[in-house]
């Protein structure tokens, strides 16, 4: 099974703070996705990156910016955290892109902006 | 945007029952369905996929899909207290197969 790690598990940021989460995944995976959860709205897509050094736009990308330094990591960035990013916030990979990848989640981290 | 729309929102079942759970997408293009399983502080886990008409079974878990009406249930027999979980339907098209657009979820209760 796919190993994807996240760091933190848990933050609290002020308002207007830059937050970074981060994922690590050991499985060669190309594919790197980042959802986040809110009650009431399931997981959105935020940024995904197919290939390291590139990262594409996904749902609700507006607010947060990604990195891919390398295969193994893909970074979520918050340069101006808001109260509207309290979320929990989930790293994904796939070994593809293609229809018949299943997608491996990450434990989560837990972000709360005061 | 495509939609996944999930009902009910919440099912309560007795342990040893049949839990049945629903899944529609408004997306024409949509071909391809998921279910993942979330416990409750964890991480989505998938359980079961579906790409062609009809019926696939697992152990106690048997998914449909009507790809006309682009409905898809998912039905758990001998429902166990371990299956008490929110559960998470997804789709995605077949030139982004990369993209899953999830539904809001259904909460299942299995009562012992």
């Amino acid at each position: 099974e796919a190993a994807v790690t996240q760091s933190p598990r848990s933050k609290v940021a002020v308002t207007g703070g830059k937050v970074t989460l981060s994922c690590h995944q050991t499985n060669n995976h190309d594919y790197m996705y980042w959802y986040r959860q809110d009650t009431g709205h399931g997981l959105r897509l935020i940024h995904y990156s197919y290939v390291a050094d590139s990262t594409e736009k996904g749902d609700i990308p507006d607010g947060y910016k990604a990195s891919r330094p390398s295969q193994e990591n893909f970074s979520l960035i918050l340069e101006l955290a808001s109260l509207s990013q309290t979320a929990v916030y989930f790293c994904a990979s796939s070994v593809t892109g293609d229809n018949y990848a299943e997608q491996f989640f990450g434990p989560g981290t837990r972000l709360t902006v005061l | 945007q495509q939609k996944v729309q999930q009902s009910p929102e919440s099912l309560i079942v007795p342990e040893g029952g049949m839990a049945s759970l629903n899944c529609t997408s408004s997306d024409r293009n949509v071909d391809y369905f998921w279910w993942y399983r979330q416990h409750s502080g964890k991480s989505p886990k998938m359980l079961m996929s579906i790409f062609s008409n009809g019926e696939k079974e697992e152990g106690r878990f048997t998914v449909h899909l009507n790809k006309a009406s682009l409905h898809t249930s998912l039905h758990i027999r001998d429902s166990q207290p371990s299956d008490s979980a929110l559960y998470l339907c997804a789709a995605s098209t077949s030139n982004m197969g990369y993209k899953l657009t999830f539904g809001t979820g259904t909460s299942l209760l299995v009562d012992p």
